[in-house]
């Protein structure tokens, strides 16, 4: 059965810090997934990460996959107040295309 | 292009009652999944279709079923609700069968 593991489950930062958050799963992916959700609203897509060593960048976020380690990462450069928000990373495991295991989500919440 | 829509956006309903739910997907996408949201069980996948067909199906007992019409839309029913059924009830679709999942406003389901 797949698992996906996120850590931190919390991260309260500073604007301007640098931070990463953490993905891990626990068997083969075809594909690995980064989602933003605000409170009381519903899932934005941030990413999509296809192979080994893929790398994506939006503004001050970007994701990476090392599908070898199992491990995908979301890099946070000089937070600002609007990017606090809940993060989840979420894999889809081979031969069940469609089917996201999610993470447990990392609350992010960015101070002045 | 216009997003994909839920309905209804809140409910309440009471033990033992069923409830149909409803989602609209993006035009032109063909696949529509269905995922529970809870704050002590995270983000859980139901089941997924694509042209009328239940391609996966979550670890969740037989209260729940969904289906999917010609036009794509698709709705899911709870029957003999229990109080542990309440939840937000995301809704996703994809063009196709591994592409992105965007997601709806979702429907939060108060059992009482």
């Amino acid at each position: 059965e797949l698992k996906v593991e996120q850590n931190p489950l919390f991260l309260s930062m500073q604007e301007g810090k640098n931070y990463t958050i953490y993905c891990n799963y626990s068997t083969t992916s075809d594909r690995l997934y980064w989602y933003r959700q605000d409170p009381g609203k519903s899932l934005e897509s941030l990413f999509v990460l296809l192979s080994n060593g893929a790398v994506k960048q939006e503004g001050r976020l970007m994701a990476s996959l090392d599908t070898k380690a199992r491990l995908s990462t979301l890099h946070i450069t000089a937070a600002v107040h609007d990017l606090s928000a809940t993060y989840f990373c979420a894999v889809e495991g081979t031969g069940t295309a469609s089917k996201l295991t999610f993470g447990t989500g990392t609350r992010l919440q960015v101070t002045l | 292009k216009a997003g994909v829509t839920q309905t209804p956006r809140y409910l309440i309903k009471t033990r033992g009652q069923q409830v149909t739910l409803s989602c609209s997907p993006i035009s032109g996408h063909r696949s529509v999944s269905w995922y529970q949201q809870t704050p002590g069980q995270g983000l859980q996948f139901l089941f997924e279709y694509f042209s009328e067909t239940q391609r996966n199906k979550g670890n969740f007992p037989g209260r729940f079923s969904g289906r999917q019409f010609s036009n794509s839309r698709s709705e899911m029913n709870v029957s003999t609700l229990e109080l542990g059924d309440s939840a937000l009830y995301l809704c996703a679709s994809a063009a196709q069968v591994e592409e992105t999942q965007y997601f709806g406003p979702g429907t939060r389901l108060l059992v009482l």
